[in-house]
């Protein structure tokens, strides 16, 4: 089965660093990938690791832990325009299938 | 444009009805996936398919069928809606098994 955790909701300052954590178990895995969806709106594709650590994008990073099954999403130097919620998703060993946590509503205050 | 479109945007239906929801790309994928959203429990997989030829069960297939018309094209139809179909559907397509998936912009779907 798939079993994918994270926060429901955080709050954080601008100009601040907000790490989002995602934990995960299983069946199978085969990449874990971070999204962004603002209400009301597709989900957009922030990033991608299939190897142990950190990946980054500009404001964005993401870090994978393979051997504790967590990954963590970085949003430095905050913006408004961050508030959204962001949602883990897992890969299974096939490729064929992803498999999405809740999301986690992040909420960007002056 | 964009490059995966869904039709319509909206719609409210009544229990017991027949409705298809669209959608179509140009970004020339061969996969193509139907998910739904509903607060709380994140997005859930309905249906895939990998070809013209290809459809394959999702988590949650139960009231749903789909029909993959041509490459750009997949459709999802509920046969006779129910008010617990009430979500927002999404459709998204991806290259191979190496590479993210590109959602459309979602159909808010009412089933009253």
């Amino acid at each position: 089965g798939q079993n994918i955790d994270q926060p429901t909701e955080m709050t954080a300052t601008e100009g601040a660093i907000v790490q989002i954590n995602c934990t995960y178990q299983t069946s199978g895995f085969n990449g874990l990938f971070w999204y962004q969806q603002h209400a009301g709106e597709a989900p957009t594709f922030l990033s991608y690791n299939v190897l142990d650590g950190l990946e980054e994008k500009g404001r964005f990073s993401s870090f994978l832990s393979r051997s504790k099954g967590y990954s963590y999403l970085l949003l430095k130097e905050l913006q408004m325009k961050d508030s959204a919620s962001y949602l883990c998703a897992v890969r299974d060993y096939t490729g064929n299938q992803f498999y999405f946590g809740t999301g986690t509503s992040l909420t960007v205050i002056p | 444009d964009a490059d995966v479109t869904q039709t319509p945007r909206n719609r409210i239906t009544k229990t017991g009805k027949r409705i298809m929801l669209e959608c179509s790309q140009t970004k020339g994928h061969d996969r193509m996936y139907w998910y739904r959203q509903d607060p709380g429990l994140g997005l859930r997989l309905i249906y895939y398919s990998f070809d013209v030829k290809d459809i394959n069960k999702g988590e949650i297939s139960d009231g749903y069928s789909v029909s993959r018309q041509a490459q750009a094209k997949f459709s999802l139809s509920l046969e006779s809606a129910i008010p617990n179909q009430t979500a927002l559907y999404f459709c998204a397509t991806s290259e191979d098994g190496n590479s993210p998936l590109h959602f459309g912009n979602g159909t808010r779907l009412t089933v009253t």
